[in-house]
């Protein structure tokens, strides 16, 4: 079945540790994104790319990075410069621009990161 | 600035009951609008989505209803389930340049009690 995974389901991360949080998808879509969700509050978006080998900030991208070297692979980096980076990460696809009507995302089971 | 938000935080429902989540958005060049449904501990599922050129959209026990002049947007589920407790989002594109991009909405937690 084609579908979305994030890995791993929980991290935990030392203060000043830079750690990468997996997603990949084998639905062939061109769009990617990582979202992050605190408790009570909606989904922020930190990154996203339409195609591979680029990829452009969201509204909340300080203290990460991403690459897209690959369609299938978006990896989202929580460096140390991220002062608050426990939360619930999201990674979702796309396809992207495209004119059908279910064109929405579809989404991974998260990572939870928690600064220990 | 731009947004969408939800005008119940929490809705509270007896099983059976028809429930009616809403949602309020702020940027009239929104053309595509999606509600997801999100369990606990899980990524949001696609419920139903609908598009600014039409006012209503049916699924399978929900209905989607769009207002692009108070810029209103609701989500009905019919006969309501235990199984529909979950944290309710809804979701805007605008379309251009933000082509893909959605914004989300704060949520609605819906509880249904048997």
């Amino acid at each position: 079945d084609g579908g979305i995974t994030q890995s791993p389901k929980y991290l935990f991360r030392k203060e000043g540790q830079n750690v990468t949080l997996s997603c990949e998808q084998n639905l062939n879509h061109d769009a990617m994104y990582w979202y992050r969700q605190d408790p009570g509050q909606g989904l922020r978006l930190i990154y996203y790319s339409q195609i591979v080998n680029d990829f452009q900030k969201g509204d909340i991208a300080e203290g990460y990075s991403v690459s897209r070297e690959k369609k299938e692979s978006f990896p989202l980096t929580v460096t140390s410069a991220q002062k608050n980076p426990t939360a619930f990460y999201l990674c979702a696809s796309s396809i992207g621009r495209a004119l059908r009507t279910d064109y929405g995302y579809t989404f991974g089971s998260g990572t939870r990161l928690t600064v220990v | 600035g731009e947004s969408v938000g939800l005008h119940l935080p929490t809705l509270s429902v007896q099983e059976g009951d028809n429930s009616i989540i809403n949602c309020a958005y702020s940027n009239s060049a929104s053309d595509y609008f999606i509600w997801y449904k999100q369990e606990s501990g899980k990524g949001p599922q696609f419920i139903i989505d609908i598009r600014s050129n039409m006012d209503k959209r049916q699924g399978q026990r929900v209905t989607v209803l769009l207002n692009k002049t108070v810029k209103h947007l609701s989500l009905q589920i019919a006969a309501t389930q235990p199984g529909d407790s979950a944290v309710y989002f809804c979701a805007e594109n605008a379309g251009g340049t933000s082509y893909g991009k959605l914004t989300f909405g704060q949520g609605t937690i819906l509880t249904v009690h048997p």
